[in-house]
């Protein structure tokens, strides 16, 4: 069964500084990753997907992730953070390729933004 | 394009008592999702459709919840009779068939008293 562990449920970091979200996974077969965000009183909406194509992904906000096999990661990152970017954010994954099967979401991680 | 709609937005119930919630998803997607998260959880999913077939309901609590899309259009999700432990958001996804992209509607935040 496929699992997702988000390493902090809060993540405090200053405006301007490096951003940097865990997510490790558990998968029986190569996974498909995604990370999503979720601003108050809000839906999800995608920040990047790994689709088995190159390991470094990029997305939308200037926000990107690197999957690393051999840690089982799936780590997001953004150079210089700012307040817009305080959020919740779930890592997921999909073992299915065929289609958009159903996600499994990790219990999520509270971006803070300190001025 | 018109993004997933859901209604309502919120919703208080007493336990005992029945919902229900509604999700129009976005035109010409084959694939509907519910989904349900619990304050401080990431979303579980519930149920998902293709078209107006289901496809996995391994997680829906079938003594009292139960979903249908007919048409293969909108959809609504039922929950009779309320527990405690329901209150939650209940969101609705689509995606376009084939496609490992999924876009959330805005819930409903429903709370059981």
């Amino acid at each position: 069964a496929q699992s997702v562990t988000q390493l902090g449920s809060h993540v405090s970091v200053s405006e301007g500084a490096l951003v940097l979200l865990r997510c490790n996974y558990s998968s029986s077969v190569p996974p498909y990753l995604f990370w999503y965000v979720q601003y108050p009183n809000q839906g999800l909406q995608l920040l990047l997907k790994y689709t088995s194509a190159a390991t470094l992904v990029k997305g939308i906000n200037g926000f990107e992730a690197e999957f690393k096999k051999s840690e089982t990661s799936f780590h997001l990152t953004k150079p210089s953070a700012h307040m817009s970017d305080a959020a919740e954010y779930f890592c997921a994954v999909s073992e299915s390729g065929g289609g958009a099967d159903g996600l499994t979401f990790g219990k999520g991680t509270h971006l803070i933004i300190q001025p | 394009e018109a993004g997933v709609a859901q209604s309502p937005r919120y919703k208080i119930i007493e336990k005992r008592q029945s919902v229900a919630f509604w999700c129009n998803p976005i035109s010409g997607h084959a694939t509907l999702y519910w989904y349900q998260q619990i304050l401080g959880q990431g979303p579980k999913l519930l149920i998902q459709f293709q078209n107006n077939g289901v496809v996995d309901d391994s997680q829906l609590p079938k003594d009292r919840f139960s979903a249908e899309r007919l048409k293969g259009v909108d959809s609504t999700l039922k929950i009779q009779p309320a527990k405690l432990e329901d209150s939650a958001v209940y969101l609705c996804a689509s995606s376009p068939m084939g496609q490992l992209m999924a876009f959330f509607g805005q819930g409903t935040r429903l709370t059981v008293v």
